[in-house]
């Protein structure tokens, strides 16, 4: 059973395209995350809810939206890609102060 | 805001020997300090956590210490092998925030 799972794994696009990945946690945890992390390995926040609710934006461009249709699952979504969003995105998955992440989605914008 | 500082960057090791990843932090509100391994193309995971009413905590070849006063935690790894190759993250968490504040990494090297 995977915890946190996200799709596609990979994710190859034009600049300027729009483009989703999802993840899902069968953990029952409230709180789910959205991480970004470049080339030098650097873990960025990005967004976290809580039961469906934005509680964390970490001044993210507002090309990327996240949508969390409940608990279990949050969506994350970005208009007009360019190059400098190339990077793998994490999802994870918080219980009382432990994270669990998700395999990740290598995006590369092209 | 929480700031999350971790040394070294690097760190090259002869398999059996020792490595030891430092981390300091601001907020001595923090009181949560875990460390999460990541292998290469592989998701970060949790490899060993302590909390602030604690001083050292110990799994096998893994521990963690912990000196609050100093505002430092650190990782130590005994008798490395080469499958502890991987990039390491401390991070911390300030009493009812809702985040971890990750500190930038350390790319651990194990030789043979």
């Amino acid at each position: 059973d995977t915890a946190v799972s996200q799709t596609p794994k990979y994710l190859v696009t034009q600049m300027g395209n729009d483009k989703s990945i999802k993840c899902e946690q069968n953990l029952g945890h409230d709180t789910m995350y959205w991480y970004k992390q470049d080339s030098k390995k650097f873990l960025k926040i990005m967004f976290s809810y809580n039961n469906k609710e934005l509680i964390i934006n970490e001044t993210v461009p507002n090309r990327f939206s996240p949508k969390s249709p409940d608990k279990a699952h949050l969506n994350l979504h970005i208009n007009s890609l360019e190059l400098g969003d190339s990077a793998v995105y994490f999802c994870a998955s918080r219980g009382q102060d432990e994270q669990f992440f998700g395999p990740g989605t290598r995006l590369t914008v092209l | 805001g929480e700031n999350v500082e971790q040394h070294p960057s690097t760190l090259s090791v002869q398999e059996g020997d020792s490595a030891v990843i430092k981390c300091t932090y601001s907020d001595s509100a923090s009181n949560y300090f875990p460390w999460y391994k990541q292998e290469l193309g592989k998701r970060p995971q949790l490899i060993i956590d302590i909390r602030s009413n604690v001083g050292e905590k110990k799994d096998q070849r893994i521990a963690v210490t912990l000196n609050k006063t100093a505002k430092h935690f650190s990782l130590h790894i005994t008798e490395t092998q080469p499958e502890d190759s991987a990039v390491y993250f401390c991070a911390a968490k300030i009493q009812g925030a809702q985040k971890l504040v990750f500190g930038q990494g350390t790319r651990l090297t194990i030789n043979p």
